[in-house]
């Protein structure tokens, strides 16, 4: 079936430090949405990217989509400690029928120090 | 903005029982996803409804069920519990418009 790997699982930064997120898909996506979990929270949606080689920003955010759309990367710039949480990417699960049904990243969980 | 609530937010049971939670779409969106999330596994896809039928289905065994009710409240249903069945249960809407998918704040079940 359809797999969504994510790379590191863990990444330690000093505030201040850059930090990037790497997502590779077994299958061509539509589209990828990335998520972002506080401890303890619920998954919150960041973003959307849908064309080939797309690049988006939010702030210090940048979010890129592979030209063959089945990669995709967050880096953040000057990380802050309003950034720590789990970071994950999801995508149309394969022969779904909706975009309800996502096949999710395990994660890269982002801890910063001050 | 589109919200979900869902109850209760924690429970606990013991193997053999069987559990039932909730997921209500404030704005009454017709489509609802459930997940189950667990640091072994992640976030795992188990079901999605829209409007009263089930339209997609997960990898689970058929312990896990749902349903969604004309208001488009949502319940899922697990029977038979396991201790492997501890973990958030995730309930999402999903905006049309841009494929947004709002999560309620979850379920944490502890299976003793």
């Amino acid at each position: 079936g359809q797999q969504v790997m994510q790379i590191p699982q863990y990444q330690h930064v000093q505030e201040g430090e850059d930090f990037t997120t790497y997502c590779n898909s077994s299958t061509t996506l539509s589209n990828i949405q990335w998520y972002k979990q506080r401890p303890g929270g619920h998954p919150v949606f960041l973003i959307q990217l849908v064309k080939s080689g797309e690049v988006k920003k939010q702030k210090r955010l940048t979010f890129q989509f592979g030209e063959a759309k089945k990669n995709s990367s967050l880096h953040i710039t000057a990380t802050q400690t309003t950034d720590v949480g789990t970071y994950f990417c999801a995508g149309p699960s394969a022969g779904g029928t909706s975009y309800g049904k996502l096949t999710f990243g395990q994660g890269t969980i982002l801890t910063v120090h001050p | 903005k589109a919200g979900v609530t869902q109850t209760p937010r924690y429970l606990i049971k013991t193997r053999g029982q069987q559990v039932t939670l909730s997921c209500s779409p404030i704005s009454g969106h017709r489509s609802v996803s459930w997940y189950q999330q667990t640091p072994g596994q992640g976030l795992q896809f188990l079901f999605e409804y829209f409007s009263e039928t089930q339209r997609n289905k997960g990898n689970f065994p058929g312990r896990f069920s749902g349903r969604q009710f004309s208001n488009s409240r949502s319940e899922m249903n697990v029977s038979t519990l396991e201790l492997g069945d501890s973990a958030l249960y995730l309930c999402a809407i999903r905006d049309p418009l841009n494929n947004e998918q709002f999560f309620g704040p979850g379920t944490r079940l502890t299976v003793l």
